[in-house]
């Protein structure tokens, strides 16, 4: 199956720097990879993906990019507020029936 | 158009007892996932399913665990003679096809506590 390790398990940063969290996945056929947030005691939820035709995507202060040769991709977070403060899942589609496989998350502290 | 909706939120049992999640999708959504997570540990897939078929189940217990999806109404995980192990959050996903390159949509999940 599908391996992903996800980077750093934890990071704690000052409000207004900038956050970086990079996963690695091993097969070469996957085509889609999501980022989801997950806010203690809640539901995960998307906030960014990108597809293997771009190698990076942004949207406002959040932004992934994706090197598929070297098989990782990262999520940029910039000015990082409180609210930021959460975990954070990669997910890595692949096998015959695409079952997502999730990276251990990272807790992201940010500190006003 | 409402979201993936999970009942009951909370649910305890006692050992041995029977415990029965209910998923239901977002509308339009015939794709449903069930996944357990742990305190601090991440989303381990359980099942996969669509309408009246099981798609995938090899990140299910053989033992004690089953899913459905039937063609009307939620999709349902049951748990059978619970042990204390079982104590957990259980999310379930829905997407509209396969995510080889669509999102999943998680519910509020369910989380259940066995005495």
């Amino acid at each position: 199956g599908e391996n992903v390790e996800q980077h750093p398990s934890t990071l704690s940063v000052q409000e207004g720097d900038s956050a970086v969290i990079k996963c690695t996945y091993s097969d070469s056929a996957s085509n889609y990879f999501p980022w989801y947030k997950q806010e203690l005691g809640k539901r995960p939820q998307l906030i960014i993906d990108i597809r293997s035709n771009v190698g990076e995507k942004k949207d406002q202060r959040i932004a992934v990019t994706l090197n598929k040769t070297a098989k990782h991709f990262s999520l940029h977070i910039t000015e990082t507020q409180p609210e930021d403060s959460a975990v954070y899942f990669c997910a890595v589609p692949s096998g015959g029936s695409y079952i997502p496989t999730f990276g251990r998350g990272t807790s992201l502290i940010v500190h006003p | 158009n409402a979201g993936v909706m999970q009942n009951p939120r909370h649910l305890v049992r006692r050992r041995g007892q029977e415990a029965r999640l209910r998923c239901s999708p977002m509308k339009g959504h015939s794709h449903v996932y069930w996944y357990r997570q742990l305190p601090e540990e991440g989303l381990k897939f359980m099942v996969y399913l669509q309408k009246e078929n099981i798609i995938d189940e090899s990140g299910m217990p053989k033992e004690r665990f089953s899913a459905e999806f039937p063609k009307e109404g939620p999709s349902i995980l049951r748990i059978q003679q619970v042990v204390r192990g079982d104590s957990a959050a259980y999310f379930c996903a829905s997407s509209t096809t396969d995510s080889r390159n669509q999102p999943q949509h998680f519910g509020d999940g369910t989380r259940l506590s066995i005495l």
